[in-house]
C-alpha cells in the first residue's frame, strides 16, 4: 500500500521569508500524482499545487513550489515571501495514475505559523 | 453554491443513536469519497464509490455504511454512534482524469 510520510509536525516561519515543507511517500507505481492541500482554520481543503510524477519539472503556482525527486520519493512543497495567510495546515497527498485508482492518501500534516 | 455541499456542518449526537451525513455535487463527477480526519491522523479514507452501483470499503470503514442515491449524492451512515467516531468528515469528489479532488466543507461531528 501506498504510504505518504510528513515528519514535521509544526513549523514556524516569519513573514516574508521562504519556508519548505517536507513529505516523502513510499510507491511502487511509476504513473502517479502528488499534492499540497492547505487546510485554513476555516477548515477548507484547498488544493495549492499539483505533479504529474512524469513530468521532470517541478510544478510551481506564483509563491508556491514544489521540488520533486522521483528517485528519492521526495516532495517537498517551498512557500517564498510567506504572508499571515499562509498560516494553515498543510496535507502532502498521493494519487495513483491508473484509472480506477483515483484514490488520495494524505500524509498526517505540517501546522504553518506565520510570525508577524 | 459550493461545488460539493455537505450537511450538516456540525453536529452533537450521543453514543448509541444513528446518524446520516449527507454530500450532493454539481461536478458532475462519478467518483465521491467520504475521508475522516483526526488530529496527528490526516484524513483518512472510509468509503468511496466510482459510480452509482459501484462501492468500495475504505482503510477505516467498520463502524460505517455508506449509500449511493445518485451520481450527484452520496450519504454516509454512523449505524450506532461511539465517541471515538468524534471527528472532521469530508466528502470529496474527482473525475478520472486530472488527478484533483474537489472537498465539501466539512462536518463536525461530535459523538457525546
Amino acid at each position: 500500500a501506498q504510504t505518504v510520510t510528513q515528519s514535521q509536525p509544526e513549523m514556524s516561519v516569519q513573514e516574508a521569508e521562504t519556508v519548505t515543507l517536507s513529505c516523502t511517500y513510499d510507491t511502487s507505481e511509476s504513473d502517479y500524482y502528488l499534492f499540497w492541500y492547505k487546510q485554513p482554520p476555516s477548515r477548507q481543503m484547498i488544493l495549492v499545487i499539483r505533479q504529474e510524477a512524469y513530468k521532470q519539472q517541478n510544478a510551481t503556482e506564483n509563491r508556491f513550489s514544489v521540488n520533486f525527486q522521483k528517485a528519492a520519493k521526495s516532495f517537498s512543497l517551498k512557500i517564498s515571501d510567506s504572508q499571515l495567510g499562509d498560516a494553515a495546515m498543510y496535507f502532502c497527498a498521493y494519487r495513483r495514475g491508473n484509472f480506477g485508482n483515483e484514490k488520495l492518501t494524505f500524509g498526517t500534516g505540517t501546522r504553518l505559523t506565520i510570525i508577524p | 453554491d459550493a461545488d460539493v455541499t455537505q450537511t450538516p456542518r456540525n453536529r452533537i449526537t450521543k453514543t448509541g443513536k444513528r446518524i446520516m451525513l449527507e454530500c450532493s455535487q454539481t461536478k458532475g463527477h462519478d467518483r465521491m469519497y467520504w475521508y475522516r480526519q483526526d488530529p496527528g491522523l490526516g484524513l483518512r479514507l472510509i468509503y468511496y464509490s466510482f459510480d452509482v452501483k459501484d462501492i468500495n470499503k475504505g482503510e477505516i470503514s467498520d463502524g460505517y455504511s455508506v449509500s449511493r442515491q445518485a451520481q450527484a449524492k452520496f450519504s454516509l451512515s454512523l449505524e450506532s454512534a461511539i465517541p471515538n467516531q468524534t471527528a472532521l468528515y469530508f466528502c470529496a469528489t474527482s473525475d478520472h482524469a486530472g488527478g484533483r479532488a474537489f472537498f465539501g466543507q466539512g462536518t463536525r461531528l461530535t459523538v457525546v
